[in-house]
């Protein structure tokens, strides 16, 4: 299957910095998913982005199908933007079924 | 909220006790899945199912089974628990098996002491 790197793994801001997360992946993927593990432990989708470029709000993703990356962009961050930040993607072939995910980036707002 | 249910949210259980997890859908969704979250590993695929009575084994099968009797519901069965099974277990849900969203409950934080 697939790899999946983050960086950086930790990742601490000033309330109102912005950041930039990243998201490599060994093979191609044909489903590339962003989420958000609050403190409470609940996994929130941020973004489905296969491709190209997505926008809610303070956050944005933008996937690089052909060089097997995706950034995850967080403007103007709040404390309530603290917590873990996972990519996962599906490649293709056997094991498509199989969302692999990347270790996480902890990322810490503070005041 | 994706419609997912999973219950319980917390157990406590004995090493070598069985213990069944409960995964409960609204969505109609023909794939679902279980996947467990460890420190230093993220999530791993343990089973999914793509329909009624079908399944197959993901990346950390070993020590598990399940069951998919009705769309809505995905059971997650450790016959003999070991305290390597505590994690906290999370299931999904995704209308097809590659090319859409998936969605996760809010998790099983298991204990087996």
């Amino acid at each position: 299957g697939i790899q999946v790197e983050q960086s950086p793994p930790d990742l601490i801001l000033q309330e109102g910095a912005n950041s930039t997360l990243r998201c490599n992946f060994s093979d191609s993927v044909n489903n590339l998913q962003w989420f958000h593990q609050n403190p409470w432990g609940q996994l929130i989708n941020l973004f489905y982005i296969p491709s190209g470029t997505k926008q809610n709000g303070r956050l944005s993703a933008t996937t690089v199908a052909t060089e097997r990356y995706s950034l995850l962009y967080i403007s103007s961050s709040q404390t309530t933007d603290s917590g873990v930040y996972f990519c996962a993607g599906r490649g293709s072939g056997a094991g498509s079924y199989q969302l692999t995910f990347g270790k996480g980036t902890k990322l810490s707002v503070i005041p | 909220d994706a419609g997912i249910t999973q219950s319980p949210r917390h157990k406590v259980t004995e090493t070598g006790t069985p213990v069944t997890l409960r995964c409960h859908q609204t969505e109609n969704h023909r794939y679902m899945y279980w996947y467990r979250q460890d420190p230093g590993h993220g999530l791993r695929l343990i089973h999914y199912s793509y329909g009624v009575k079908d399944t197959d084994k993901g990346e950390v099968s070993d020590g598990y089974s399940v069951s998919r009797s009705k769309t809505e519901d995905f059971l997650l069965t450790l016959e003999s628990a070991t305290s390597s099974q505590t994690s906290v277990y999370f299931c999904a849900i995704s209308t097809q098996g590659s090319n859409t969203e998936a969605f996760f409950g809010q998790g099983t934080r298991l204990t087996v002491v």
